[in-house]
């Protein structure tokens, strides 16, 4: 079965610090990853995907991913992370079978000051 | 340009009530996606279509209908509604490219007393 994992609920990192925000999937075949972000009362936004290329991927604010094969993982970066980051982020990846989405559980981000 | 739009925001039912929640976009996406999000549990799909006049169910669809008469609109039934369906609801559309990311409307905030 395809799956998403992200194996911490919280995440807390003082401004200024990198951040990273772990992802790791089980798919069969070539997957498309994804990470989304949800501001407080807020729908998900896109920051960026994984589909083919590059390992290292460029998104929106800043953020970028990590694709490593072997390790079956899609872990979320930031060298600098501001407390305007702080929000709840999902790991998703694409089903390869019905096109679906499936998400894992979010990790919530906490950058103080 | 909406994007994707749910009505209503909120919405308080009581045990055994029925209702719809609307979804509507305007980017002429072929594929759209119902799902609830609940504390903890990430998002889970309800039901899906793939186009106008074609649905299938997802993770967790008991209890929920839905229809897709128009490319535009893919509402969500709730039948019965029972204190189980308090969550949060997300609709999703996306074009059937499959590198493509989804994009989300702002969410329906459900409460079934």
């Amino acid at each position: 079965a395809q799956s998403v994992a992200q194996p911490e609920d919280q995440v807390n990192v003082a401004e200024g610090n990198p951040l990273t925000v772990k992802c790791t999937y089980s798919v069969s075949g070539n997957p498309y990853l994804f990470w989304y972000v949800q501001y407080p009362n807020r729908g998900l936004q896109f920051l960026l995907k994984y589909i083919t290329g590059d390992n290292l991927v460029k998104g929106s604010y800043g953020f970028e991913a990590e694709f490593n094969k072997s390790q079956t993982s899609f872990h979320l970066k930031k060298p600098s992370a501001l407390v305007s980051d702080s929000a709840l982020y999902f790991c998703a990846v694409r089903d390869t079978l019905g096109g679906k989405l499936i998400f894992g559980q979010g990790t919530e981000l906490s950058v103080k000051p | 340009n909406a994007g994707v739009t749910q009505t209503p925001k909120f919405q308080v039912l009581k045990t055994g009530q029925s209702m719809t929640l609307q979804c509507a976009q305007d980017m002429n996406h072929e594929y759209m996606s119902w799902y609830r999000q609940d504390p903890g549990m990430g998002l889970r799909l309800i039901h899906y279509s793939v186009g106008a006049g074609i649905t299938d169910q997802g993770e967790v669809p008991n209890g929920y209908n839905v229809s897709r008469s128009t490319t535009e609109d893919f509402p969500l039934r709730l039948l019965s509604a029972a204190p189980s369906q308090t969550s949060v609801y997300f609709c999703a559309s996306r074009s059937r490219r499959e590198n493509t990311e989804a994009f989300f409307g702002q969410g329906t905030r459900l409460t079934v007393v």
